[in-house]
């Protein structure tokens, strides 16, 4: 039958094995970029953020890297756990929401990963 | 920890009918948003509301649908006649502050909307 919905990139790895999740976005005038976590059945649970004046920021066991060259956002999990099978998206957020150029906070997200850990 | 809370975690209903679905926010922000995930696909903004008004909205968010805040903790969103391609996971999130100044958005655990 017809298949719904958008068939997402997947990633399979080892547990132990380091992960790189990437992410293209469209607006060059983004300048807050983060990544989210979504287990089945929950809601996006933050996992890092950064801002387009860096181009890496490192968090516990996570690395985000920012090229705004070719607006390609990665995040990286060392040493990844089968707790960190989910769906993994990023989120880009602009700053002119309007003709004021004032940003009230949209959100746009990407289509997401789906993150698989055996172990 | 403070988190967004949301209820019901699961709303059927029938096409035509209203429905609203409740979050609380975390108590010290002060930005809230709607967004939605249609099975399978991305999450979709759908407004952002701040000193108890309406920041942005997006082309979704037309006249079948309206949030409130009725008080100082609950944040609503109604939809006033439910179709069949309302039925979605809505999410609440909220926010201290928007855009790149510390505006981290904190999502609730959604409601599921049925409508059949």
């Amino acid at each position: 039958g017809e298949s719904v919905g958008l068939h997402l990139p997947t990633l399979s790895v080892q547990e132990g094995d380091n992960s790189i999740i990437n992410c293209a976005y469209s607006n060059s005038a983004s300048d807050y970029f983060i990544w989210y976590k979504q287990e089945s059945g929950k809601g996006p649970q933050f996992i890092i953020d950064i801002r387009s004046n860096m181009d890496k920021r490192q968090g516990q066991r996570v690395t985000v890297l920012l090229n705004k060259t070719v607006k390609h956002l990665s995040l990286q999990i060392a040493a990844t756990q089968p707790g960190d099978s989910a769906v993994y998206f990023c989120a880009e957020n602009s700053a002119l929401a309007n003709a004021g150029g004032t940003s009230y906070g949209k959100l746009t997200f990407g289509q997401g990963t789906i993150l698989t850990v055996h172990p | 920890e403070p988190e967004v809370t949301q209820t019901p975690s699961h709303q059927v209903t029938q096409m035509g009918q209203e429905v609203i679905l409740r979050c609380v926010p975390i108590s010290n922000h002060l930005y809230f948003y709607w967004y939605r995930q249609i099975l399978g696909q991305k999450v979709e903004f759908l407004v952002s509301f701040y000193n108890n008004e309406i920041s942005e909205k997006s082309e979704i968010f037309d006249d079948q649908f309206s949030v409130e805040r009725p008080d100082g903790s609950n944040f609503t969103l109604k939809i006033r006649s439910t179709k069949l391609e309302d039925s979605a996971m809505y999410f609440c999130a909220s926010s201290r502050a928007s855009g790149a100044a510390a505006g981290t958005q904190y999502f609730g655990p959604g409601t599921r909307l049925t409508v059949l």
